[in-house]
């Protein structure tokens, strides 16, 4: 089936910092998503990115579809204590129904130091 | 309303038990998901209802047992499970469209233990 490939799988940074991670995929993906995760809680969807070369942002968080593709990736700059968590890039794949699978990356566990 | 809710938050059963976990919206959302999340891992989608018809089964063993009595409404019935089936079950929901991504909306989770 298909996988996404998402690194770096952790990060310890110090407030004010900027962090990067990206992922990558052996299949064409249409859409490519960033979700994050708080402990206890279910994934929040960060940004959509829904064409190719497309670099969106939101806030403090920039992200880029790659001109395959086939990767991605989304940076955080001037990190906060609340920017913690757990962060997945997702690929949905349309079914037969009309609804979406979503494929997941492995995550990359978000530390930052006050 | 964005809102997806699960009950219960935390739930521990024994292996002989018989239990179900409830997910609700109300965002008029016509597909509806089950996700199973071990620790450290990303979710993996179990089951996908789409107009209240089972549309994924991702060969989930039978002692989940998915419903979906209503458009808000999504259960999962859980008997005789095993201990390695302590996980974080989520739900979410999402509009149904072809061609388009619709953004999946997750609830929190019900945390199962099974002893």
């Amino acid at each position: 089936g298909q996988q996404l490939n998402q690194s770096p799988q952790s990060m310890f940074i110090q407030e004010g910092e900027d962090v990067s991670m990206n992922c990558t995929s052996s299949s064409i993906f249409n859409t490519w998503l960033w979700y994050k995760q708080d402990p206890g809680e279910g994934p929040v969807l960060l940004i959509a990115l829904y064409k190719a070369g497309e670099l969106t942002s939101n806030g403090r968080l920039t992200a880029q579809f790659g001109i395959t593709r086939k990767d991605s990736f989304l940076n955080i700059s001037a990190s906060i204590p609340s920017d913690v968590g757990i962060y997945f890039c997702a690929g949905p794949l349309l079914t037969q129904g009309g609804s979406e699978k979503l494929v997941f990356g492995k995550g990359m566990k978000l530390t930052v130091n006050p | 309303d964005t809102e997806v809710t699960q009950t219960p938050k935390h739930l521990v059963m024994g292996m002989t038990n018989k239990k179900s976990l409830k997910c609700e919206q109300h965002m008029g959302h016509r597909a509806m998901y089950w996700y199973k999340q071990k620790a450290k891992k990303p979710p993996e989608l179990m089951f996908v209802y789409s107009y209240e018809k089972l549309s994924i089964n991702e060969s989930v063993p039978s002692r989940f047992s998915p419903e979906c009595p209503n458009s808000s409404l999504l259960n999962l019935h859980l008997h005789a499970l095993q201990p390695e089936d302590s996980a974080l079950y989520l739900c979410a929901s999402s509009q149904v469209g072809f061609g388009i991504y619709n953004e999946q909306f997750f609830g929190p989770g019900t945390r199962l233990t099974v002893l």
